[in-house]
């Protein structure tokens, strides 16, 4: 069973530019979360993708937004960066899109704007 | 709106010593509610749920709707048990979870 991966791991971009997350989700799981984490904080819910639908979304603006392919892998695409976008961003997959499954986390992509 | 509180950054005990990891919460209906565990290295990862009413690595949890609290506990930690923990809360018939800022929780030997 393959767990949930995460590219790139790092990545430096400068403000106004425009970055895509890629995340993919463990064997047999539809549905994936992104969060973001900015140092020394929880993870914050930005969207959820179920079977290639947004299903739920965060208090983030719409410059933030998301894809999931049929193969439930899933992008994370932030436009017009801003210095506060700098931070961990997670991705999670679970069986189904109820707020009760377990998610599985990835280890994060590490985002740094300049 | 939902809000979770975890007063304390960091905790530190000596090995064998009682854990309790403070969690509060705030929202007006009937939430879920969980722990997360990342050990160093590691990624973020359940450790447990209030409605399974488990005990996992010697930690429990109990759900207190009358102070809205949902402590972690552990009567003796173990150097193992080192690592940064967030309590979890979804309101009811959502999706979007609410995290704490997390403690770090450091076990002396």
């Amino acid at each position: 069973e393959t767990g949930v991966t995460q590219s790139p791991t790092h990545l430096i971009k400068t403000r106004g530019q425009q970055v895509t997350l890629r995340c993919s989700s463990q064997s047999g799981h539809n549905t994936v979360s992104w969060y973001q984490q900015a140092l020394g904080q929880g993870p914050q819910f930005i969207f959820q993708y179920y079977r290639e639908e947004e299903n739920g979304r965060g208090n983030f603006p719409p410059r933030f937004s998301g894809l999931q392919f049929p193969n439930y892998s899933s992008e994370l695409n932030v436009n017009a960066l801003e210095l506060d976008d700098s931070a961990l961003y997670l991705c999670a997959s679970s069986l189904a899109g109820g707020p009760g499954e377990t998610q599985y986390f990835g280890p994060g992509t590490r985002l740094l704007v300049l | 709106a939902q809000r979770v509180t975890q007063p304390e950054k960091l905790l530190s005990v000596f090995k064998g010593a009682p854990v309790e990891l403070k969690c509060n919460y705030s929202y007006s209906g009937s939430p879920e509610l969980f722990w997360y565990v990342q050990y160093s290295r590691q990624r973020l990862q359940l450790l447990l749920r209030h409605i399974s009413r488990e005990s996992i690595k010697g930690f429990t949890a109990d759900l207190n709707k009358g102070e809205t609290s949902f402590h972690l506990k552990k009567p003796f930690a173990q150097e193992e048990d080192s690592a940064m923990y967030y309590c979890a809360l979804i309101g009811g018939g959502s999706y979007i979870p609410t995290f704490g800022r997390g403690t770090s929780l450091i076990v002396h030997p």
